[in-house]
């Protein structure tokens, strides 16, 4: 079945750094890729996405990367700052509207000043 | 605008019980999809709905069922709860077939004892 891994599961980083999260997925038909942070005590919240037809974007210190060929795509944060500090997810949408999300297992971003 | 609003906040229950979840969509949004996450996971899909049908399912039993209505919230229900169940469920609403961003709910986090 469709999967999504994703690495690394922790990663710490001092404030101005950058972080780099990976991940790859199995299903070759996927074509949507978002990545949610979430909080503690909240639902995720969509921080940037991704199309098939697209190699990368960029929101001001957001990235995302995708390989289609390789089937990976990698979220990069530059400038980190403390509140960057959360769980971040990956996921790959499995049906043809988009709306059905296979997640990766997150990782743990934590950034100290 | 109002988001996504998911009651009750905190729930538990015992094994064997029922239980029901709900969960109003944003303004505007007519596809709203279920997720469990347990605690240090992704979220898994359960099932979307659209147009108040069901319109794809996760690998998730029978006795997890749903409804959407008419104004497009939401109900998830799982009878015969297994102590697995216990996690934090989340509902995302979306505009159909469109690759628009599903803005999630805070979650109700279910105990089954």
């Amino acid at each position: 079945g469709e999967n999504v891994e994703q690495h690394p599961s922790t990663l710490s980083v001092q404030e101005g750094d950058s972080a780099v999260i990976k991940c790859t997925y199995s299903d070759s038909a996927s074509n949507y890729f978002p990545w949610y942070k979430q909080e503690l005590g909240k639902g995720p919240q969509l921080i940037i996405d991704i199309r098939s037809n697209v190699g990368e974007k960029k929101d001001q210190r957001i990235a995302v990367t995708l390989n289609k060929t390789a089937k990976h795509f990698s979220l990069h944060i530059t400038e980190t700052q403390p509140e960057d500090s959360a769980v971040y997810f990956c996921a790959a949408a499995f049906d043809q509207a988009g709306t059905a999300l296979i997640f990766g297992k997150g990782t743990t971003l934590s950034v100290s000043s | 605008e109002t988001g996504v609003t998911q009651s009750p906040t905190h729930l538990i229950k015992t094994r064997g019980q029922q239980v029901t979840l709900r969960c109003s969509s944003q303004s505007g949004h007519n596809t709203v999809s279920w997720y469990q996450q347990a605690l240090g996971q992704g979220p898994q899909f359960i099932f979307q709905y659209y147009r108040e049908e069901e319109n794809g399912r996760g690998n998730f039993p029978p006795r997890f069922s749903g409804l959407q209505f008419p104004n497009y919230s939401s109900e998830l229900n799982v009878n015969a709860l297994e102590l697995d169940d216990s996690a934090l469920y989340l509902c995302a609403s979306s505009v159909w077939d469109s690759y628009n961003e599903q803005f999630f709910g805070p979650g109700t986090r279910l105990t089954v004892l």
